[in-house]
């Protein structure tokens, strides 16, 4: 089975400034991974996917993630944040197979903007 | 391209009662998932259709089902209700359900039950 672990719950971070929201994951097969945002009472967005390839991928809004195999991780970066980046963040993965339609999530890390 | 819609937005119901919750998804997607979002549990994976198929189901109770349409809109049903079932409810469609396919979500519906 697969797992996800969002490694901060919570990012304060004043505007202009870097950002890196951290994401490890577990799983016995290769996975697919992914980023969405939550915007209050909205549904999620998808930010970027990996699915093979070039382990660096870039997302919408500026985003982008580096996929590391041997570490498991998958962290999402953006050089320079905005008020309206302000939102919920999560890191979710596929095992393929069998999970058909199935993302595992993390918990969410609350990305807070700051003037 | 219209998005996936999910109806109603918000729900009152009271323990013990029933409840149904439908989702459109978005034309041409075959695959609806359902998702559970708590702030105690996150999100948790409810089941997945195709083709009126459930290919795929998360750990809940049985009290939690589901179903598709031949048009691909999907349902999903609680009977009993429990004061723990309060949440937000997605639903997402993909074309085919395929791990590296893209969900697309609806923007839920907010169920609270007292």
């Amino acid at each position: 089975a697969q797992s996800v672990t969002q490694l901060d719950s919570q990012v304060p971070v004043f505007e202009e400034a870097p950002v890196e929201l951290r994401c490890n994951y577990s799983s016995s097969v290769s996975v697919y991974l992914f980023w969405y945002v939550q915007y209050p009472n909205q549904g999620l967005q998808l930010l970027l996917k990996y699915l093979s390839g070039s382990t660096l991928v870039k997302g919408i809004n500026g985003f982008e993630a580096e996929f590391n195999k041997s570490q498991t991780s998958f962290h999402l970066r953006k050089p320079s944040v905005h008020i309206s980046d302000t939102a919920e963040y999560f890191c979710a993965v596929n095992a393929g197979g069998t999970s058909y339609g199935k993302l595992t999530f993390g918990q969410g890390t609350i990305l807070t903007v700051h003037p | 391209k219209a998005g996936v819609t999910q109806t109603p937005r918000y729900l009152i119901k009271t323990r013990g009662q029933q409840v149904t919750l439908s989702c459109s998804p978005i034309s041409g997607h075959r695959s609806v998932s359902w998702y559970q979002q708590t702030p105690g549990q996150g999100l948790q994976f409810l089941f997945e259709y195709f083709s009126e198929t459930q290919r795929n189901k998360g750990n809940f109770p049985g009290r939690f089902s589901g179903r598709q349409f031949s048009n691909s809109r999907s349902e999903m049903n609680v009977s009993t209700l429990e004061l723990g079932d309060s949440a937000l409810y997605l639903c997402a469609s993909s074309y085919s359900g395929r791990a590296s396919d893209e969900q697309y979500f609806g923007p839920g519906t907010r169920l609270t039950v007292t």
